[in-house]
């Protein structure tokens, strides 16, 4: 089993939609959980921490459910600028080591 | 604030060539991980320095690769010799703290290609 796993898409949304991407990892000692956002051919960019109790940053909510170790994202009122790779972020132990999930694609279309 | 400095931007080399990356952290941060990524493969962790020690080197794929923090302002990603195979887009990050909560700051990259 991967360490981190998303699906991979790509989600296919109008504008306006709401969409939600999932991330389960292995490791139920995990303690820092993130969400990163990557465009094409450019470097990934945090997008929002994911905290214990839920966490919203505008059109933007993360969950973590820590019994079944998965972590959601929720977009809603899609925009076409949110057309990107999310990648789903968790630590394995101390020292922060951060493992990537392979990215799930987003295209928000007119 | 600069952010993380990668250089070069792109390297085009020869298989059987020596291959240098280098990266300046963010000042004041001090974890510094190399990442490598593929289409088949995505973000992979290579190794990781804390305080200018590399914690974690598990993830350097062969003996061809070596990564050096000589100070808390520079790092080197070296592969000798290189291979088709490593072609790919390597990033350098660094993080404030090394108690697994801080986010990433990335650079640009390095988009290697060996041919």
């Amino acid at each position: 089993r991967k360490e981190v796993e998303q699906d991979p898409g790509p989600f296919n949304v109008p504008e306006g939609a709401t969409v939600a991407f999932n991330c389960t990892y292995s490791n139920s000692a995990s303690q820092s959980f993130f969400w990163y956002r990557q465009d094409c051919r450019k470097e990934p960019k945090l997008l929002m921490s994911v905290y214990s109790s839920g966490n919203e940053d505008g059109r933007f909510t993360a969950q973590l459910n820590r019994a079944s170790q998965y972590i959601s994202l929720l977009i809603r009122d899609s925009k076409l600028s949110d057309s990107a790779t999310y990648l789903c972020v968790v630590n394995l132990g101390g020292y922060n080591k951060l493992i990537f999930g392979a990215g799930t694609r987003l295209a928000v279309h007119p | 604030d600069a952010g993380v400095i990668q250089s070069p931007r792109h390297e085009v080399t020869e298989m059987g060539q020596e291959v240098t990356l280098r990266c300046k952290p963010i000042s004041g941060h001090n974890s510094l991980f190399w990442y490598r990524q593929t289409m088949m493969r995505g973000l992979e962790l290579l190794i990781y320095f804390n305080n200018n020690v590399p914690i974690d080197d598990s993830g350097m794929p062969e003996d061809r690769f070596s990564a050096k923090m000589p100070n808390a302002s520079f790092s080197t990603l070296k592969i000798q010799p290189s291979e088709p195979r490593d072609s790919a887009v390597y990033f350098c990050a660094s993080s404030p703290a090394g108690t697994g909560t801080s986010p990433l700051h990335f650079g640009n990259g390095t988009r290697l290609t060996v041919t």
